[in-house]
């Protein structure tokens, strides 16, 4: 089964700019969360999607969005960047169906590689 | 919210020796703790994680202990090997929909000398 899978893998832009990140969960997981990891705050949630909604935000300003598709493909967007948005984005497949209930474990993608000049 | 303390920041342990890396939680309604494992510019693994109804958990050279009680929970590495080496991560969160915001503590570096 293939793994969660992230695109881009690296990226640069300009203070000012905005972009958009892609996250394609394991297949039969129905929730995507994004984390951001950066060497002075460490891993931090940013949001939780499942079915197409919006289930948890972390402490994060609005200029950091996201969605989710009736595939549970999800995506987060970041505008206005800012230098301090240089960070790795993960984003964590979940929920999937198991014989007598759901199982929760997170399991994470490559991560995108950011950085804002 | 959730705050999770994790020690120590590195740990430095000779091929075969054990490793114990410590995490404290302060939210009593956080009831599943994972721990990662993050090789250098990898993603993090999962690598063994622990429910509030469980007070250890063992998978081969890795197990977990959770002390609810005293909010704290711990990872053992057993005969340690080269490979080990890696940044630890400790986690702590919910289960149910909208609680399951993992909350990380801030690493533990441990370098396994061979």
């Amino acid at each position: 089964k293939a793994g969660v899978t992230q695109t881009p893998r690296y990226l640069i832009k300009t203070r000012g700019q905005q972009v958009t990140l892609s996250c394609s969960p394991i297949s039969g997981h129905r929730s995507v969360s994004w984390y951001q990891q950066t060497p002075g705050q460490g891993l931090q949630f940013l949001f939780e999607y499942f079915s197409e909604t919006q289930r948890n935000k972390g402490n994060f300003p609005g200029r950091f969005s996201g969605r989710q598709f009736s595939n549970s493909r999800s995506e987060m967007n970041v505008s206005t960047l800012e230098l301090g948005d240089s960070a790795l984005y993960l984003c964590a497949s979940s929920w999937r169906e198991t014989g007598n209930g759901f199982a929760y474990e997170q399991y994470f993608g490559p991560g995108t590689r950011l950085t804002v000049t | 919210g959730e705050n999770v303390e994790q020690h120590p920041s590195t740990l430095s342990v000779q091929e075969g020796d054990s490793a114990v890396i410590k995490c404290t939680y302060s939210d009593s309604a956080s009831n599943y703790f994972p721990w990662y494992k993050q090789e250098l510019g990898k993603r993090p693994q999962l690598i063994i994680d622990i429910r509030s109804n469980v007070g250890e958990k063992k998978d081969q050279r890795i197990a977990v202990t959770l002390n609810k009680t005293a909010k704290h929970f711990s990872l053992h590495i057993t005969e340690t090997q080269p490979e080990d080496s890696a940044v630890y991560f400790c986690a702590a969160s919910g289960q149910g929909l909208g609680r399951r915001a993992l909350t990380f503590g801030s690493g533990t570096r441990l370098q396994v000398q061979p």
